[in-house]
């Protein structure tokens, strides 16, 4: 069974540029979400997608923002980066919220490293 | 709120030595508790989990017991080889939030 995949793996941006990350999720899987690790800032809660729709958000400003597609994908953007902003972006996946079986163990990606110059 | 403490490392063993990683959570409510390594340059795998008090969740031979009257779920395993060499992150979930807390992991360093 493959895997969470994001894509790219690095990523290297300017200041006030625009980021793009992408994630897959495994087959079956309709859940994602999204952290940000940081160096010194530990594990952070970004967004969870459910079937399309955001359930929940993190501590995060607006111009963090992400959306699924019909195939269970996910897209995170973040606009206006920041230096603040360099961490690595983890993607994670469960199956779906209407299973009924409530916190299932979420599934991670390998990340992609933003760095931002 | 609801957070996670884990203990500083690094933590350096010799191989086959005994590992004890200990993590203590605060909790409105009762979580789901995990344990999740990262090795380097990768992202998490879950290692084991516990859903309610007692529950023991066991993996590759490592062990913790979710504890709800001291609210630990400390990692345990009795011989520990180089290739565990990792960081370790304990973490929670509680309701339907879809958002996991965790620690601030433990590096473990085992030496052969």
């Amino acid at each position: 069974e493959a895997g969470v995949t994001q894509s790219p793996t690095h990523l290297i941006k300017t200041r006030g540029q625009q980021a793009t990350l992408r994630c897959s999720p495994i087959s079956g899987h309709t859940s994602v979400y999204w952290y940000q690790q940081a160096l010194g800032l530990g594990l952070q809660f970004l967004l969870w997608y459910d079937e399309g729709e955001e359930r929940n958000r993190g501590n995060f400003p607006p111009r963090f923002s992400g959306r699924q597609f019909p195939n269970y994908s996910s897209e995170l953007n973040v606009n206006a980066l920041e230096l603040e902003d360099s961490a690595l972006y983890l993607c994670a996946s469960s199956p779906p919220v209407r299973s009924g079986i409530r916190n299932q163990p979420q599934h991670f990606g390998d990340g992609t490293r933003l760095s931002i110059l | 709120g609801n957070s996670v403490t884990q203990m500083e490392g690094p933590v350096t063993l010799s191989e086959e030595a005994f590992l004890t990683i200990n993590c203590t959570y605060t909790a409105t409510g009762y979580p789901s508790l995990f344990w999740y390594v990262q090795y380097p340059g990768e992202g998490l795998q879950l290692l084991l989990k516990a859903t309610k008090a007692d529950d023991k969740g066991s993996n590759k031979g490592f062990e913790a017991t979710y504890r709800k009257e001291t609210t630990s779920f400390h990692l345990e395993k009795g011989s520990v080889q180089v290739s565990d060499s990792a960081v370790y992150f304990c973490a929670l979930i509680l309701g339907n939030t879809g958002k996991l807390i965790f620690g601030q992991g433990t590096t473990l360093q085992v030496k052969p």
